[in-house]
Formats: structure tokens, sequence, C-alpha cells
């Protein structure tokens, strides 16, 4: 199973908002709604933002947002704060193996 | 609190053989999903395996199939992942993590441990 595809950087200044593209096809993303996403700093364990496309864990602040269409789901971020600085994978249920495959990730940086 | 907490990485040459131990404590271990993630140096994140709280559903990534057998041992709030005919590739920070329920996504992670292979 090939990893989904992200761009590898993104970025905005404070106050700006970015997108982060997610591309599989109909075997994961586009055929269930089991898309997360996880930002993860350096040197730390990932952390759940967005879960089931859509979804907010509690304590995620509103300014993550995800959203999918077709076979590419989406992260964004709005508001971008100096904290937002990280590498965000996306994940995928995959029903032909019945597991699940990271994306590339995305490193955005905070100008 | 809730906590994972692995253990048991190390150096070992190419064809050893690790075992990996993560314990969980603050949740009701036996009812969840436990999986092992890994994260090779500057590299993403990847699915290594997955098992059910009654253990009886396992996956695994077809990198490791074959080689890797993850268990648990839901009396002693225990996950494990026996690691067999290492390669260097296998080299990588090995997170155990779990599956919220409700969830079916990651809400736990561990602080990950260690594994590189060389000779």
């Amino acid at each position: 199973q090939s990893a989904l595809t992200q761009p590898p950087s993104a970025s905005g200044s404070p106050g700006q908002s970015v997108a982060i593209s997610c591309t599989g096809t109909s075997s994961d993303v586009g055929g269930y709604n089991y898309v997360s996403w996880y930002q993860q700093h350096p040197g730390k364990a990932p952390k759940l933002i967005i879960y089931e496309v859509t979804k907010r864990p509690s304590g995620v602040p509103d300014r993550f947002s995800g959203s999918k269409s077709g076979n590419t789901a989406s992260l964004t971020v709005s508001g971008l704060q100096s904290e937002d600085e990280a590498d965000y994978y996306c994940s995928s249920y995959v029903g032909s193996t019945d597991f699940y495959v990271f994306g590339t990730g995305t490193k955005v940086t905070v100008l | 609190e809730v906590q994972l907490v692995e253990s048991g990485g190390g150096l070992v040459q190419p064809g050893g053989s690790l075992r990996l131990s993560c314990a969980g404590s603050g949740f009701t271990f036996s009812t969840y999903w436990m999986y092992w993630v890994r994260q090779a140096p500057g590299q993403g994140l990847v699915w290594v395996s997955r098992i059910r709280g009654d253990g009886i559903t396992i996956s695994y990534a077809d990198s490791v199939k074959g080689r890797f057998t993850i268990s648990r041992d839901n009396a002693r709030n225990t996950l494990y992942l026996q690691m067999n005919n290492l390669r260097a590739e296998d080299t990588a920070l090995y997170y155990c993590a779990r599956v919220g329920v409700g969830v079916s996504a990651v809400d736990i992670w561990g602080q990950g441990t260690m594994v590189t292979v060389s000779s």
C-alpha cells in the first residue's frame, strides 16, 4: 500500500490560513470517512487533531478543520499561530487490506 | 492519567530478534484496539500492526508480515511486538498507540522506543 500523497511543505504568515491536501484513491480516502490528521512537533509523539474527516477531539482549537472531496482530503489551519509550525500527517482506512495508511507528511512553516 | 509506556528497544544485528512491550495505564486496556506505528529517522509515520481488544483480530503492514507478531496480555495491560529477522530498514522509533472508542483514530500515543538494526 503506497503512502497517501501530501505536499512536502506549506507556509503562511501569522493570522493567515494554510490548506494541506491528502490524495489517495477510491480504495482509501475516497471510499471511507475514516480520514484523520495528526500534528507532530520535532522530537514529540504525534497528536490527533482531526478524525473521521471533519471531527475535532476535545481541546483542539476550531482553527483546525477537515474536509474531503472525492479521493482528496484537506486540512485547513486558519489564523496561523507560531505553535502551529509542525509536521502534519493524514491517515486513511484502506478497505482492500483492512488496515491503514499514512500520508507522506507536510511541514508547515509559520513565516 | 491515561498513559502508554514502551520499552524493549535497542541495537540488534541484522537477522536478529527483539521484543517490544507497551504498558497501558489509566484506562480499561482490554476494551481498546492497540497499534504499533514506526518512524524511521527523519522520515514519516508508518502503521505496523494492530490488534483488537480481545486479541482475535490482527493486521500487519506488508513490510513486516511473516516477521513481526503482535500480541497482548490484558491481565497485565501490556501490548507486545515480537520482531524477528530484523533488517536495516526496520530501524525506527516504534510508537505504541491506542485507538479511541468512537473516534476511529489514535487518541493516545506512547513516547516511543528506538530500534536500531545494524552490524
